[in-house]
């Protein structure tokens, strides 16, 4: 099966710069996705990371590690409309199958 | 351009009764997911299909669920004698392939409030 690891939540300071871990153990992986969901909305697209190392999008950069299975979402000057989930989610494909795995997600709150 | 765009938004369903949830993917898009996120939960996958092809049906809960694309556009998930476990949100999802930056990006719905009584 496919083993996802996120924190459940994090806290941080409007302006400051928050770190969010994603471990997983996978077979047939092909990438790693990142998702934001407000409460009672639908995640929203972040980033798509197929190669190692770090990809930046403005405040959000994403970086990947494909040995370790390790990736991480990094959110920069942070503004209180951050405050969301964060979802980590491998892309595997493989003997008929194909899966997007998502982590329970890594709720953040911006605090003032 | 349109996202994907689910109906209904909500619905409610007595305990036995058959309900049909639409997904609109975006024009274009091969990939559509269906999931299923309960509260406080990440999105559990339900199944996947590349055009009308339904290629992993393996995160389908039981034979009570099933899906279609005939058409490689537009699909729907049914449940058949809903239970009350059957409540959650159901989200879709459409996905495309940009070969020149070998990356995918992948959209979701609104997704679809089940509430079964």
């Amino acid at each position: 099966g496919q083993n996802i690891d996120q924190p459940t939540e994090m806290t941080a300071t409007e302006g400051a710069i928050v770190q969010i871990n994603c471990t997983y153990q996978t077979s047939g992986f092909n990438g790693l996705f990142w998702y934001q969901q407000h409460a009672g909305e639908a995640p929203t697209f972040l980033s798509y990371n197929v190669l190692d190392g770090l990809e930046e999008k403005g405040r959000f950069s994403s970086f990947l590690s494909r040995s370790k299975g390790y990736s991480y979402l990094l959110l920069k000057e942070l503004q209180m409309k951050d405050s969301a989930s964060y979802l980590c989610a491998p892309w595997t494909s493989g003997a008929g199958s194909y899966q997007l795995t998502f982590g329970k997600g890594t709720k953040l709150s911006v605090i003032p | 351009g349109a996202g994907v765009s689910q109906s209904p938004r909500y619905k409610v369903a007595k305990r036995g009764q058959d309900v049909a949830l639409r997904c609109d993917p975006i024009s274009g898009h091969v990939s559509l997911f269906w999931y299923q996120q309960a509260l406080g939960q990440g999105p559990e996958f339900l199944t996947y299909f590349q055009n009308e092809a339904q290629l992993d049906k393996s995160g389908l809960p039981s034979d009570r669920f099933f899906a279609e694309r005939p058409e490689g556009s537009v699909s729907t998930l049914k449940i058949q004698r809903t239970q009350q476990e059957d409540s959650a949100v159901y989200l879709c999802a459409s996905s495309f392939y940009d070969r020149s930056r070998n990356s995918y990006e992948q959209y979701f719905g609104p997704g679809t409030r089940l509430t079964v009584t």
